[in-house]
This record gives C-alpha cells, structure tokens and sequence, in this order.
C-alpha cells in the first residue's frame, strides 16, 4: 500500500523567507500524481501544486515550487518570500491512477513577521 | 471559477441520529468523493462515487454510511445512527471534466459535531 510520510510536525519561517517542507512517499508504481494541499485555519482544502511523475521538469506555482526527486521518492514543496497569509497545515498526498488520494500527516507552518 | 459547495457548514446532532451532508460538485465533474478529517489527524479516504455508484470504499466507509445523487447537482453522504467518533471535518471533492481525473477539487468542509 502507498504511504505518505512528513518528518517535520511543525515549521517556521520569517516573513519574506524561504521555507522548505518535506514529503516522502512509498510506491512500487512508476506513473502516479503528488500534490501539495493547503488548509487554513477555516479547515478547506486549497490545491497548491501538483506533479505528474512522468515530468522530470519540477512544478512551479508564483511562489510555490517543488523538488521532485523520483528515485528518491520525494516531494518537497519550497515557498519563497512567504506571507503571513501562507500561515497553514500543508498536506503531501499521492495518487495513483484510477485510485485515490494518500495523504500525509501534514506540517503546520507558522510564519512570523 | 467554479468551486465545489457543501452545506451546512456545520452541523451538530445528537448521537444516534441520521444526518444528511450535502455537495454540489463543479458542474462539469464526473467523479465524485468524500473524505474525513478527525480533528487533529490527516484526511482519510471514505468512498469515490461514478456513473451514480460507489466505485471505492475504504474501510472506514461501513454500512452507517450511504451516498446519493439525488439529481443532477447534489452529492448526499448519509451517516445513520451517528456514533460521537464520527465527530469530524467531512470533505467532499470531485474531478474530471476538462481537467482530467487526477485532481481533486475541495469544498471547503463540513464541521459534524455528535454529542
């Protein structure tokens, strides 16, 4: 079964700098879909980012981007110049074809001015 | 842009009664899922609905729950006789449509409170 995994429960960074979260995944699949999900305080689910495993070329979203790493099986999400209304749970989540989503326990990122 | 709705956007009932959770999907979506949220813990997969039937349950998903689309817009989840561990944020999403199937879309949730 696909499991998702991020290390780190917690996050901070200071307003305007770069922050860099982590997501691990296990798969014996070779064509799936990963995605970064935000949830605010307001508990919705807002897509941030998704790569498909078949591009080598990293997704980038303004702000947002990510390093895939497929040998590796990982996704981790960088955001840059970060703003106090990026403060939220970033959830990694892995979906294969025809399947359904996986999600990781997410990472709470704080951001202070 | 079109988005996904739920209604209401929290709901509290009494343990052991039946709630109805609604959805309306992007219009032009063909796939159909709802996910829990226990506070505090990661969002879990409970069914994905196509072609007006289930095409995956998880095991969670047990027969105290039931989907519908009553009509062209709605996507129902039912919870009968709910218990206080099905306290939690209930998702609805869809996909499909001129984006594809692999992206699922969110609504922005459903606070159930069972006391």
């Amino acid at each position: 079964a696909q499991t998702v995994t991020q290390s780190q429960p917690e996050m901070s960074v200071q307003e305007a700098e770069t922050v860099t979260l982590s997501c691990t995944y296990d798969t014996s699949e070779s064509d799936y879909y990963l995605f970064w999900y935000k949830q605010p305080p307001s508990r919705q689910m807002i897509l941030v980012i998704r790569q498909e495993a078949y591009k080598q070329q990293n997704a980038t979203e303004n702000r947002f981007s990510v390093n895939f790493q497929k040998a590796a099986k990982s996704f981790s999400l960088k955001i840059s110049d970060s703003q106090l209304g990026d403060a939220a749970m970033y959830f990694c989540a892995y979906r294969n074809y025809g399947q359904n989503f996986v999600f990781g326990p997410g990472t709470r990122l704080s951001v202070l001015p | 842009e079109p988005e996904v709705t739920q209604t209401p956007s929290h709901q509290v009932t009494q343990m052991g009664q039946e709630v109805i959770l609604r959805c309306v999907p992007i219009s032009n979506h063909l796939y159909f899922y709802w996910y829990r949220q226990i506070l505090g813990q990661k969002v879990e997969f409970l069914v994905s609905f196509y072609n007006n039937e289930i095409s995956e349950k998880s095991e969670i998903f047990d027969d105290q729950f039931s989907v519908e689309r009553p009509d062209g817009s709605n996507f129902t989840l039912k919870i009968r006789s709910t218990k206080l561990e099905d306290s939690a944020m209930y998702f609805c999403a869809s996909s499909g449509g001129q984006g594809g199937t692999d992206t699922q879309y969110f609504g922005p949730g459903t606070r159930l409170t069972v006391l």
